[in-house]
């Protein structure tokens, strides 16, 4: 069955903008959970969508957002693009809410922000 | 969830049995170990998890101690393939599927 799918792979924004990543997760599966990675920190989880309804969220500022479509696909948002916000975003999704199953990550959306 | 401590870096030999060590002390009872590894520029790869007994399936084995203090991942035939940072995470049963990432250990497998 396909996998993940992000879309953009790759994308160069200008500090200010604001940008939209889209994740498509397994059929089937209808928790989604958006992590960055960068160089200096790592992976670090952003939120969880399950449901429609975010469950979980890390510490990022208000500009980082999401949100879950009812055919489980998600998309998340960050305005005011600033030039730390240049990361690898990946997207994973799981069958269930618990934590008896196994996260299935996306390739990864490479922003650049300039 | 409890946090864990790996070595940064390993190497292996192409075709032995590569282990990579995890502690995690301060695991609580329902908490389960899970390992990731994520090749150059992928997304993470799940491996394996376990709660309390020891787990094997097509890519690994998972060796958890019976205090659960530590484990250890089981390449059983390393391949120059395997190269990558590997992840060692507790998660907790119940609860968001929020994976806390620490540093991993970067393991590299020599021809």
């Amino acid at each position: 069955k396909a996998g993940v799918t992000q879309t953009p792979r790759y994308l160069i924004k200008t500090r200010g903008q604001q940008v939209t990543l889209s994740c498509s997760p397994i059929s089937g599966h209808r928790s989604v959970s958006w992590y960055q990675q960068t160089p200096g920190q790592g992976l670090q989880f952003l939120f969880e969508y399950f449901s429609e309804t975010q469950r979980n969220k890390g510490n990022f500022p208000g500009r980082f957002s999401g949100r879950q479509f009812s055919n489980s696909r998600s998309e998340m948002n960050v305005s005011t693009l600033e030039l730390g916000d240049s990361a690898l975003y990946l997207c994973a999704s799981s069958l269930g809410y618990t934590g008896n199953t196994e996260a299935f990550f996306g390739q990864g959306t490479r922003l650049t922000v300039v | 969830d409890a946090k864990t401590t790996q070595p940064p870096s390993m190497d292996c030999a192409e075709g032995r049995a590569a282990n990579l060590p995890c502690n995690h002390s301060t695991i609580s009872g329902n908490e389960y170990v899970y390992w990731y590894r994520q090749i150059h520029s992928q997304g993470p790869q799940y491996i394996i998890h376990g709660l309390k007994n020891n787990e094997t399936n097509e890519m690994a084995s998972l060796i958890i101690t019976e205090d659960r203090k530590s484990s250890t991942l089981i390449l059983p035939h390393a391949t120059l393939r395997d190269t990558a940072v590997y992840y060692c995470i507790v998660h907790k049963i119940q609860g968001a599927q929020k994976l806390v990432f620490g540093q991993g250990t970067r393991l590299t497998i020599n021809p």
